[in-house]
């Protein structure tokens, strides 16, 4: 079965810090993965995402991540933070079927100034 | 714009009370989910829509039920079996339900059981 596992359930970085979220993941196929971000008291919104293809994905607002099969892993990457960054990450997985997402229990991200 | 919308946002039960969540898309797409987030749970999969008058269990359907007769419209209701009913209810959709797909999500439904 799929499964994501974040490790962190609070990240804090200072504005202008490296920002890193561990995401990693287990799949008996190809995964599919992605990072959805989420502000307060609103729904996800994608980030990016791998499918196939190059393993380094760019995605929205300067983030970027990595996949890494042999450590299955696909964390997320931002080399400056901004307050705005403050919000909650989910890594997910596809299922193997397809119609259904795996999400993991995300990470908050707080940034001080 | 095209989109998802919830409605209401906050919505408050009292025990023993049917409640019925809102869900409308505009995006033309084939699929549509419903989610139940608790803090620090994650998102749990409630049911999943992949055509109009189809509809799947996800691993928490327990205490809910839907309907698709609409390709733009999911709603899901809340009945008085759900013993625990209170938490922030999210709706998405994507193009097909591929594996590939990218999710959707409304702004989401905060339900409270008084």
């Amino acid at each position: 079965a799929q499964s994501v596992t974040q490790l962190g359930s609070h990240v804090s970085v200072s504005e202008g810090a490296l920002v890193l979220l561990r995401c990693n993941y287990s799949s008996s196929v190809p995964p599919y993965l992605f990072w959805y971000v989420q502000y307060p008291n609103q729904g996800l919104q994608l980030l990016l995402k791998y499918t196939t293809g190059a393993t380094l994905v760019k995605g929205i607002n300067g983030f970027e991540a990595e996949f890494k099969k042999s450590e299955t892993s696909f964390h997320l990457t931002k080399p400056s933070a901004h307050m705005s960054d403050a919000a909650e990450y989910f890594c997910a997985v596809s299922d193997t079927g397809g119609f259904k997402t795996i999400f993991g229990a995300g990470t908050r991200l707080f940034v001080k100034a | 714009d095209g989109g998802i919308t919830q409605s209401p946002k906050y919505l408050f039960r009292k025990e023993g009370q049917n409640v019925t969540l809102s869900c409308e898309q505009n995006l033309n797409h084939d699929a549509m989910y419903w989610y139940r987030q608790d803090p620090g749970q994650g998102l749990r999969l409630i049911y999943y829509s992949q055509i109009v008058n189809d509809f799947q269990k996800g691993d928490i359907a327990e205490g809910y039920s839907v309907s698709r007769e609409k390709k733009e419209s999911f709603p899901l209701t809340v009945t008085s079996a759900q013993k625990n009913p209170t938490a922030f209810y999210l709706c998405a959709s994507s193009l097909a339900g591929g594996r590939a797909d990218t999710q959707y999500f409304g702004p989401g439904t905060r339900l409270t059981v008084l």
